[in-house]
């Protein structure tokens, strides 16, 4: 079985442009959460959708924002670019809402986004 | 203050040797992960551990939860170069059980 997959591998922009990142989560899970990765820090929190609804948002700002599709399939898009979102973006899937007992959260090869 | 300190930041060690990466929180454990990152990469999970006194096993990988010490140990027996990598930890901090928190990771360095 296909794992997590992310499009596309690499990205580059320029500062003010916007960006959409996508992924596809495991056959079978309907939870998708969005990770950003700056170089030498662990993963932060982004989004957790569930069932096409966002069920939980980290600290970032209005210009990230996401998407759930009824194929659980999931999109995010950042606007007016900065160069400090500069990271790896991460996404995860699992079976169920959450992060607790016997849900792990399974994560995909990352896009990795440069904006000069 | 960071809510996960990994210690230690990096580690290198001579291939066959055993080692231990430690991971605590200030805040009360209701589940702890651990995963492996390869330099830019996808986090790989390896194990999830949900009660205290638990210990879970993965090839030569084994990790422990202390709920008390709201610690969790990994450790590693005969290191051998595919455990090169970053070893992340993250928790679920109960009062927000939609999202993981992480640690900044410890690099290990295996030399053959």
């Amino acid at each position: 079985d296909a794992g997590v997959t992310q499009s596309p591998t690499h990205l580059i922009k320029t500062r003010g442009q916007q960006v959409t990142l996508r992924c596809s989560p495991i056959s079978g899970h309907k939870s998708v959460s969005w990770y950003q990765q700056v170089l030498g820090q662990g993963p932060q929190f982004i989004f957790q959708y569930y069932e096409k609804e966002e069920r939980g948002r980290g600290n970032f700002p209005d210009r990230f924002s996401a998407r759930q599709f009824p194929n659980y399939s999931s999109e995010l898009n950042v606007n007016a670019l900065l160069l400090g979102d500069s990271a790896l973006y991460l996404c995860a899937s699992s079976l169920r809402m959450g992060t607790g007992t016997y849900n792990e959260q399974f994560f995909g090869p990352g896009t990795r986004l440069t904006v000069l | 203050s960071q809510e996960l300190e990994q210690s230690p930041q990096s580690l290198i060690v001579q291939e066959g040797k055993n080692l231990t990466i430690n991971c605590t929180s200030s805040k009360t454990l209701y589940g702890l992960y651990w995963y492996k990152q390869k330099y830019g990469e996808g986090l790989i999970f390896l194990m999830m551990l949900q009660k205290g006194g638990e210990e879970k096993s993965h090839e030569k990988i084994t990790a422990k939860l202390d709920e008390k010490k709201q610690q969790s140990s990994l450790h590693i027996t005969a290191s051998q170069p595919s455990h090169a990598g970053i070893y992340l930890c993250g928790i679920n901090s109960g009062g927000s059980n939609y999202k993981l928190t992480f640690g900044k990771g410890t690099l290990l360095t295996v030399n053959p």
